[in-house]
């Protein structure tokens, strides 16, 4: 059973369009964090968000926690090249072990020039 | 600073064989470490934690086994390899519980 589901699995968009990728689940999370990777390297933490219905923006990202804090979106705004990568979301489940940090599937961005 | 390598970057076994995938962190101390599998580039499967010597969660049944000789020094091993072991292995430390994880390189694994 996979925790954390992301949509869509595959995205490839042109240079300058806008985009959003969601993560979702049915169980309650204490917190969500987005991370980034790119080819044969280790994910990079983007955001952490804790707080239902929180936003919070770095730069063109947006990042928000669902009210329920069952699910996260990611929006990028005119989007670049440079934001290729797989987008990774990955929480901590309310309740569960606070050292236990579950990973979603991911969305492969391709960002063409 | 706070830095993680593992090794060895790349490796290439035969079914049957044994693996060590060595993991360490420096610049911090009491770090939870964790090891991951990832497969084709999708997401990550966590194998086990651990939270301190001789404190070790497993969360996938499987021939692999994790060691923590160390309070820094994290080993992923395996008596025999499958060709389902395949795949692309990451090392990563927090320092707290609810915190963000930081990877190392990872290692390419190829059971051939």
């Amino acid at each position: 059973t996979q925790l954390l589901e992301q949509s869509p699995q595959f995205l490839s968009i042109q240079e300058g369009e806008n985009l959003t990728v969601y993560c979702n689940s049915s169980s309650v999370f204490s917190s969500l964090q987005w991370y980034r990777q790119e080819p044969g390297e280790g994910p990079v933490l983007l955001v952490t968000v804790v707080t239902g219905g929180e936003v919070k923006k770095l730069k063109r990202l947006t990042f928000q926690f669902g009210d329920a804090r069952k699910d996260s979106s990611l929006h990028i705004t005119a989007a670049q090249p440079g934001d290729t990568g797989l987008y990774l979301c990955a929480g901590y489940n309310s309740g569960g072990s606070n050292y236990k940090l579950t990973f979603g599937k991911g969305t492969l961005l391709t960002v063409n020039p | 600073s706070q830095t993680i390598h593992q090794w060895p970057a790349t490796l290439v076994q035969p079914v049957g064989s044994p693996l060590s995938l060595e993991c360490t962190v420096e610049g911090t101390s009491n770090p939870n470490l964790y090891w991951y599998r990832q497969a084709a580039g999708r997401g990550l499967q966590l194998l086990f934690y651990s939270i301190g010597i001789d404190q070790i969660s497993s969360e996938v049944p499987q021939n692999l086994s994790a060691s923590r000789p160390q309070d820094r020094q994290f080993i992923l091993s395996s008596k025999k390899l499958l060709l389902s072991d395949s795949g692309f292995y990451l090392c990563a430390w927090s320092q707290q519980g609810l915190g963000e994880l930081f990877f190392g390189e990872g290692s390419r694994l190829t059971v051939l």
